[in-house]
């Protein structure tokens, strides 16, 4: 079966970079979500969307932002890179209108800022 | 405000039972869901409560009490592969997740 996928899996940055991590949700999900988790800590979350719309704002910086586009695939654009952002970044996908929501997570991408 | 407390490590034998309880204060509940997470990698669903009780699926259960704001995974007849973090995640009005600090269980031979 299909599954969440993210890119890319490893990402090497310098401080004040940007960078930009992708998610390409499991078909016919409409909702996506974003995650931050540093070394040994819970996730995160940052940032969630449904039909190409925001539709929950967490503990995101406002030097990030993201979006959905209109193939449900989303993008979190990080900017003025700080060490402290170096963590996996999980996006999770689920289909709306099942009661359950049960979240499906990506793989990760693994950020490391210098 | 948003709370979910889990112990931070368990251990236990192969082949055993071992209960890893959630309490929760949260501003609205929609569900509790349980992951377990293995070290690097994403988290994978194991199960859902939105109404009291217990719920079974395989060597797994999840009980949940909302009125108490507490809930708890029961892993039975334990394999070394068990060995992850397990996290409790609540759902509160929307749709974004709150996880629990997860609870390391280390499964022993």
């Amino acid at each position: 079966a299909a599954g969440v996928i993210q890119s890319p899996r490893h990402l090497i940055k310098e401080k004040r970079e940007t960078a930009t991590l992708k998610c390409y949700p499991i078909p016919r999900h409409d909702t996506v979500y974003w995650y931050q988790q540093g070394p040994g800590q819970d996730p995160q979350f940052l940032i969630s969307f449904y039909e190409k719309m925001q539709s929950d704002k967490g503990s995101i910086p406002d030097r990030f932002s993201a979006q959905q586009f209109s193939d449900y695939h989303s993008e979190l654009n990080m900017s003025s890179l700080e060490l402290g952002d170096s963590a996996l970044y999980f996006c999770a996908s689920s289909p709306r209108n099942r009661g359950l929501n049960e979240q499906f997570f990506g793989p990760g991408t693994r950020l490391t800022v210098l | 405000g948003q709370n979910i407390d889990q112990p931070t490590e368990m251990t236990a034998t192969e082949g055993a039972i071992v209960q890893i309880n959630c309490t929760y204060q949260t501003s609205g509940f929609n569900g509790l869901f349980w992951y377990q997470q293995h070290a690097g990698e994403a988290p994978t669903f194991l199960s859902y409560n939105v109404l009291d009780g217990l719920e079974e699926k395989g060597r797994f259960s999840s009980f949940l009490s909302r009125s108490k704001g507490y809930s708890y995974l029961l892993l039975k007849e334990l394999q070394m592969k068990d060995s992850a973090s397990y996290l409790c995640a609540v759902r509160g009005y929307g749709q974004n997740f709150v996880f629990g600090p997860g609870t390391r269980l280390s499964v022993l031979p």
